[in-house]
């Protein structure tokens, strides 16, 4: 049981917007900023947004993310084949003095 | 740029040590802006980070509660290297695992190519 809630999977035809969320509380992502990770199998894991909004150089601009209060979204926009991947949200908590993972959302793209 | 090589053994047995070791090139362990984790993934649990070690004037260690009792992390500044020891491991411990650099904002983003560790008699 993960300290912050993923869908455990969405889907989304090609060309459609996908939108993931993750929810945590005021020890993790209510104090502190959120990066999201993509994970393809067999290869290590890519961030792909940090700091709730901000996407590294490289990263398409279909990526985008969010945060309100406790919970934050990535968005994914013009759904491609190759985004089809484990998605994790990520943030340090102050109670447990510990970075937390989210459950993971595995996206299909159909 | 930063690489990190991951090296150790694929199996072990339960109840034993799981040790795992991270070179790093392109950067050094006693970095003041770097953090050093490891983080593992299985299908059950998804990415699961256990700790991490970084050097702020001396060495810090922070670890994942699940994990707190039987872990640890060291550096090794002689050879720009992390070390990764589980003891005590089940078939539960079984799975992928990483080490990673830690960057400003908290970011993970230079990753090891993953060990596939598999705790089996």
């Amino acid at each position: 049981q993960s300290v912050l809630t993923q869908p455990p999977s969405t889907s989304g035809a090609p060309g459609q917007t996908v939108t993931i969320s993750c929810s945590g509380s005021s020890s993790n992502i209510g104090s502190n900023t959120v990066n999201w990770y993509q994970h393809l199998p067999g290869t290590a894991p890519k961030l792909l947004i940090y700091s709730n909004n901000q996407r590294p150089s490289g990263v398409p601009d279909r990526f985008s993310g969010s945060k309100s209060g406790t919970s934050v979204s990535l968005a994914i926009s013009g759904l491609q084949s190759e985004d089809e991947a484990d998605y994790y949200c990520a943030v340090w908590d102050d109670s447990l003095n510990g970075r937390v993972f989210g459950g993971g959302t595995k996206l299909t793209v159909l | 740029q930063v690489q990190l090589h991951q090296s150790g053994p694929g199996l072990v047995r339960p109840s034993q040590t799981l040790s795992l070791t991270c070179a790093i090139s392109g950067d050094s362990v006693s970095s003041n802006t770097a953090a050093w984790n490891w983080i593992r993934q299985s299908p059950s649990r998804g990415l699961e980070w256990l700790g991490r070690t970084y050097y702020r004037s001396k060495w810090f260690n922070n670890y994942a509660l699940s994990v707190k009792s039987r872990i640890s992390i060291n550096p090794d500044t002689s050879t720009n290297q992390i070390s990764l020891q589980l003891n005590s491991v089940t078939p539960e411990d079984t799975a992928v695992y990483y080490c990673a650099r830690e960057g400003s904002r908290e970011t993970l983003g230079n990753w090891g190519q993953g060990t596939l560790v598999t705790v089996s008699s």
